[in-house]
């Protein structure tokens, strides 16, 4: 089965330091996507990627950044972490975009997540 | 505002009762999946359903979709303690490739 890995189950940072958060897929996917998932609020679409060196913003991107060097990691960038990005983050891969059928690898694919703390 | 609404929010039942969680929008969808996420993990998808009016029964699990696409529920029969966890519905519209989630059903099955 696909595999979907972030490299840190939790993170404690400081106000203002730089925090990376890596995602590595194991199933030569197109597409991944980095969301934020706060308590009653879902979750949230911070960024995404279709193809290496492509990214487009999801529905909140700011305080974010991203990095798509290589097709099976996608890197999520804090420049200056604040107080409210302390979230689960998790990180996503899909075969398909535009619209999701029934067949069985139709879905989005889920890391473990990371819970960044920012103090 | 959530553009998908689920309720109840929480709910704690006792192994072996039944219940319903509800997904709502006043916006139509291509597609819905209803996804459920354990403790420490990330959401694992259950089902997708793509047609208006669509039933489809996973064991003990039956979800619908809405005649017009904006809803759907998820009907579980003899709950288990194995059943809890956070279901979240998303939704795929037809004007945009970004799934929308909505903001989730906890719930606690009681032995």
């Amino acid at each position: 089965d696909v595999k979907v890995t972030q490299s840190s189950r939790y993170l404690v940072k400081r106000t203002g330091e730089k925090v990376f958060l890596e995602c590595v897929q194991d199933m030569d996917h197109e597409n991944m996507f980095w969301y934020r998932q706060d308590p009653g609020l879902g979750l949230r679409l911070i960024y995404f990627s279709y193809d290496v060196k492509m990214k487009e913003k999801g529905d909140i991107p700011e305080g974010y950044s991203v990095s798509r060097e290589k097709k099976e990691r996608f890197s999520l960038i804090l420049e200056s972490a604040s107080t409210n990005q302390t979230s689960m983050y998790l990180c996503a891969s899909s075969l398909y975009w535009g619209g999701f059928g029934t067949q069985t690898n139709e879905k989005l694919f889920f890391g473990s997540g990371t819970q960044l703390s920012v103090l | 505002t959530q553009l998908l609404e689920q309720s109840p929010q929480f709910l704690s039942i006792q192994e072996g009762e039944n219940l319903t969680v509800y997904c709502n929008s006043s916006s139509v969808f291509s597609s819905l999946q209803w996804y459920r996420q354990e403790p420490g993990e990330g959401p694992v998808l259950l089902v997708t359903v793509v047609t208006g009016g669509e039933v489809k029964k996973l064991k003990r699990l039956t979800f619908q979709f809405g005649d017009a696409r904006k809803d759907s529920s998820l009907h579980i029969t003899a709950a288990q303690t194995g059943d809890t966890g956070l279901y979240l519905c998303a939704g795929m519209m037809d004007s945009s490739y970004k799934l929308i989630f909505g903001s989730g059903t906890r719930l606690l099955v009681r032995p």
